[in-house]
């Protein structure tokens, strides 16, 4: 089946720092992928639909400009979260269509850490 | 009120018995999906299904749509099944998700 992978798995960086996740669809080309974040003990939350091409659409309370999202390419989005505190510590997670919009695939995740 | 509720939100069984985790939602859907997660994080993806019935080794999962029910079952559990099983549910572009449910399988 479709996979979709992520990379790193952890990382662990310096508060202030900044930090990039690439999501990336293997077998397939996803224009269409979503951000989630999922906090201690609460669910996974959306934070953001990443379109290929064109401006990412955030979840409301959500900053843009903490987390940067660049869908450049069919098979790849990325998140950058600028400027880390200790409160984004949080694993993160995405998503993308396959090739129907009815399947969707999930990244295996990424764990930050900010020290 | 949660448009997507787990149940048991922590299970303890022995290794052997039969598991089953529910998953109850409140909107009309069009797949669900049951995730599974590490100890670590690492999320897989167990099911999706809009219909029916799906098996998978030692797992399985049905949904019943008019009810708004999904149950996963494992059989002949093991210690490596402990950990924590996610349902979320699409709803259009949408993904909700639940609580999950913490498994803990003793040897």
């Amino acid at each position: 089946g479709a996979v979709v992978s992520q990379h790193p798995s952890r990382v662990i960086c310096k508060s202030g720092t900044s930090v990039k996740i690439e999501c990336r669809s293997l077998d397939f080309q996803a224009t269409t992928m979503f951000w989630y974040r999922q906090f201690p003990k609460k669910s996974l939350m959306l934070m953001a639909t990443s379109n290929e091409g064109s401006k990412a659409t955030y979840e409301q309370g959500v900053e843009k400009d903490k987390f940067l999202i660049n869908h450049a390419s069919l098979t790849l989005s990325t998140l950058t979260v600028t400027s880390a505190h200790p409160e984004d510590s949080s694993f993160y997670i995405c998503s993308a269509f396959g090739t129907s919009r009815y399947e969707q695939y999930f990244g295996p995740g990424t764990r930050l850490t900010v020290t | 009120k949660n448009e997507v509720e787990q149940s048991p939100q922590n299970l303890t069984a022995q290794e052997g018995e039969f598991i089953t985790i529910n998953c109850s939602y409140s909107v009309g859907i069009s797949a669900l999906h049951w995730l599974q997660q590490h100890p670590g994080g690492g999320i897989v993806s167990l099911f999706m299904l809009s219909s029916g019935k799906k098996k998978h080794g030692r797992l399985i999962a049905t949904i019943n749509i008019q009810e708004k029910h999904s149950s996963l079952h494992i059989t002949a559990s093991h210690p490596r099944d402990s950990a924590v099983y996610i349902c979320a549910v699409r709803l259009d572009d949408k993904i909700i998700f639940g609580k999950g449910t913490r498994l803990h399988i003793l040897p």
